[in-house]
């Protein structure tokens, strides 16, 4: 149980464009959901935390106007990069919460971004 | 200061052998604490979580100390597939996690 996918798994785009990252939870209803990104030998750095029906938090020094996070519904959430760049390219991880009160997370498998 | 340290490695051991990881955190309010596994180029995975008490799980045994903020894990009898990178994780509240750059383990024959 609590398996959580992405889509696309790699993605490759020009400079100037939008992509779109999806997150599910497949056999559970995630009541929260975490973006994360992470670069090369770096750790994994959040986001931004997304509620069904509400809008996402973001931490310090992410765009939220760059980085467009949506939580309809408690099995989806959708990261969309808009006019990404090269420094955009980066390994885009998502997670999954059963509850508030359980801090335990579902990683999703991972997109890996190319911007070029 | 980083929130999460960890010893970046590489600790390279051979099979059977004993390793310790260390990492130390520097907020004091931090709730939970988890060891997670990362393999190259994929999502990390949850190894254990950490109590003060100690927990051990097979071959690994994780251990908490709030007063030096201070997490370890140990690995006995190391096997080759036990290569990757590990991830302290801390939890600060609110299920925000916080994780280290990650220790990287090359278990060799």
């Amino acid at each position: 149980g609590a398996v959580v996918s992405q889509h696309p798994s790699w993605v490759i785009c020009k400079s100037g464009t939008s992509v779109k990252i999806e997150c599910r939870s497949l056999d559970f209803q995630a009541t929260t959901m975490f973006w994360y990104r992470q670069f090369p030998k770096q750790s994994l750095m959040l986001m931004a935390t997304s509620n069904e029906g509400s809008k996402a938090t973001y931490e310090q020094g992410v765009e939220k106007d760059k980085f467009l996070i949506n939580h309809a519904s408690l099995t989806l959430s959708t990261l969309t990069v808009t006019s990404a760049h090269p420094e955009d390219s980066s390994f885009y991880i998502c997670s999954a919460s059963i509850s508030p009160r359980i801090s335990e997370q579902y990683f999703g498998p991972g997109t890996r971004l190319t911007v070029t | 200061r980083k929130e999460v340290e960890q010893d970046p490695g590489p600790f390279n051991v051979p099979e059977g052998a004993t390793v310790a990881f260390n990492c130390t955190y520097s907020n004091s309010a931090s709730q939970s604490f988890f060891w997670y596994r990362q393999d190259c180029r994929k999502e990390p995975k949850l190894l254990m979580s950490v109590y003060s008490s100690g927990n051990e799980d097979g071959r690994f045994t994780a251990q908490l100390n709030r007063a030096s903020q201070y997490i370890s894990l140990l690995i006995r009898d190391s096997k080759l597939s036990d290569s990757a990178t590990y991830l302290c994780v801390v939890n600060l509240g609110g299920n925000k996690l916080v994780f280290g750059a990650g220790t990287i383990l090359r278990v060799k024959s």
